[in-house]
């Protein structure tokens, strides 16, 4: 099996922008997770989606958002960026099933200037 | 806010050693997991111990659960110049309601020198 795919891999942005980043789970997978890490702050949960509904929720301001297709592909979107959301933005997928392994993509690294 | 937290913070080991990590956590958990990720790639699986287990192998990978103290150790034996690394542990909350979401701790930066 194909394993998760973001992309782009690499992105750079100047304030104010948004951005759209783009997540392709394995076949199979319905839960889509993203986190953001930086090396300050580590790795922080975003959010979750399973079946196109959000499941859950980190502690990030309204200017990030997520959906998921039919497909369970999953696109995250940051509006008027920041230069703090410079990071490495990390997508999972898992089959959906409570707190199991969870199968990560390469990132996106983003750099906002 | 980061659920656990990682002892040491970095690690530089000759190979062929051993390499000990520990993390603690906070709140009760499911589960709990550890990654590695290298040079600031993705994070790859290495194993995943549930609440009402102890110990478990992989490996060359030996982790326990001390779900008393709240803590779980990593050891990689007979270390290699490729397990040269950051790890990561990470929980899931024992809460229907986290599904999906795991909380990492700051991680252990490893050196396996040559």
């Amino acid at each position: 099996k194909a394993g998760v795919t973001q992309t782009p891999r690499y992105l750079i942005k100047t304030r104010g922008q948004q951005v759209t980043l783009s997540c392709s789970p394995i076949s199979g997978h319905r839960s889509v997770s993203w986190y953001q890490q930086t090396p300050g702050q580590g790795l922080q949960f975003l959010f979750e989606y399973f079946s196109e509904t959000q499941r859950n929720k980190g502690n990030f301001p309204g200017r990030f958002s997520g959906r998921q297709f039919s497909n369970s592909r999953s696109e995250m979107n940051v509006s008027t960026l920041e230069l703090g959301d410079s990071a490495l933005y990390l997508c999972a997928s898992s089959l959906g099933q409570e707190q199991e392994t969870q199968y990560f993509g390469p990132g996106t690294r983003l750099l906002v200037l | 806010s980061q659920q656990g937290e990682e002892d040491p913070q970095a690690l530089s080991i000759q190979e062929g050693e051993n390499a000990t990590m520990n993390c603690s956590y906070k709140t009760s958990i499911n589960n709990l997991q550890w990654y590695r990720q290298n040079s600031g790639r993705g994070l790859v699986h290495l194993i995943l111990i549930r609440s009402n287990e102890r110990e478990k192998h992989s490996g060359r990978l030996r982790v326990t659960l001390d779900t008393s103290k709240k803590s779980s150790s990593l050891l990689i034996t007979a270390s290699r110049a490729a397990d040269t690394a950051s790890y990561f542990c990470a929980t899931g909350r024992a809460t229907s309601s986290n599904t999906g979401k795991l909380i990492f701790g700051q991680g252990t930066t490893l050196q396996v020198k040559p």
